[in-house]
């Protein structure tokens, strides 16, 4: 089964309009941590945001922020006031259980397109 | 002032003819991972270091290994390259394995076969 979920394969958004992007997970352990990544198409993984399951609060960085929603299982990336640097693939992922050897799993992407 | 460095940033290489790719980190950070993307697909995991323990995942082809010399360096081996190894190969680090740690990643290095 898949343990991250990112349904939107594709996004286009207006330059400084915000945006949602949508990643709902799966997992029956109590701790977890959420990731975003952002990959230009240059290549390079650029870390964005992090949640961790006790968080009482949803995370923030700068122009990024997390909705998560705990019982729903959903972490979505919202962007704000977008620019057209924004424009590349985003990754969500998790870990599993919260601390230990356990590897980042990563969702499918989403491509986000910014439009002047 | 870049902290995780691959080189190089493009390889191309023959069918079967070993090639090494090469990660360095100045971060200091305990673990080193490398990565593979295939076009459009979201990155897999191939193997990890924590210090000195490798970590192999199960299905990791065993035509793909890695070397850890010391903690600023660590090597992607790929003994007997095939056409399916064409990929992005991304070198990441982090300070531990705490479930909070983010995974600080490099530019990649993208492998050809001919």
């Amino acid at each position: 089964a898949q343990k991250i979920t990112q349904t939107q394969p594709g996004m286009f958004v207006q330059e400084k309009e915000a945006v949602t992007l949508d990643c709902t997970y799966d997992t029956s352990d109590p701790s977890y941590g959420l990731f975003w990544y952002k990959q230009p198409s240059s290549g390079e993984m650029i870390f964005l945001i992090y949640q961790g399951s006790y968080d009482q609060q949803n995370a923030t960085e700068g122009r990024y922020s997390l909705n998560f929603q705990k019982a729903r299982k959903s972490a979505n990336l919202v962007i704000s006031a977008s620019q057209l640097g924004d424009s590349a693939m985003y990754f969500c992922a998790m870990r599993e259980p919260y601390s230990g050897n356990t590897p980042l799993v990563f969702g499918k992407g989403t491509r986000l397109s910014v439009i002047a | 002032d870049a902290m995780v460095i691959q080189n190089p940033r493009y390889q191309v290489t023959q069918f079967g003819k070993p090639v090494t790719l090469s990660c360095s980190q100045t971060l200091n950070h305990n673990v080193m991972y490398w990565y593979q993307q295939k076009s459009s697909q979201a990155p897999k995991l191939l193997f990890h270091y924590y210090d000195k323990d490798f970590n192999n995942e199960a299905d990791t082809p065993d035509n793909f290994q890695s070397r850890r010399p010391n903690t600023s360096f660590c090597f992607l081996d790929i003994r007997s390259p095939g056409l399916g190894d064409a990929a992005m190969y991304l070198c990441a680090t982090s300070r531990d394995q705490g479930g909070d740690q983010p995974q600080h990643f490099g530019d990649g290095t993208r492998l050809s076969i001919l």
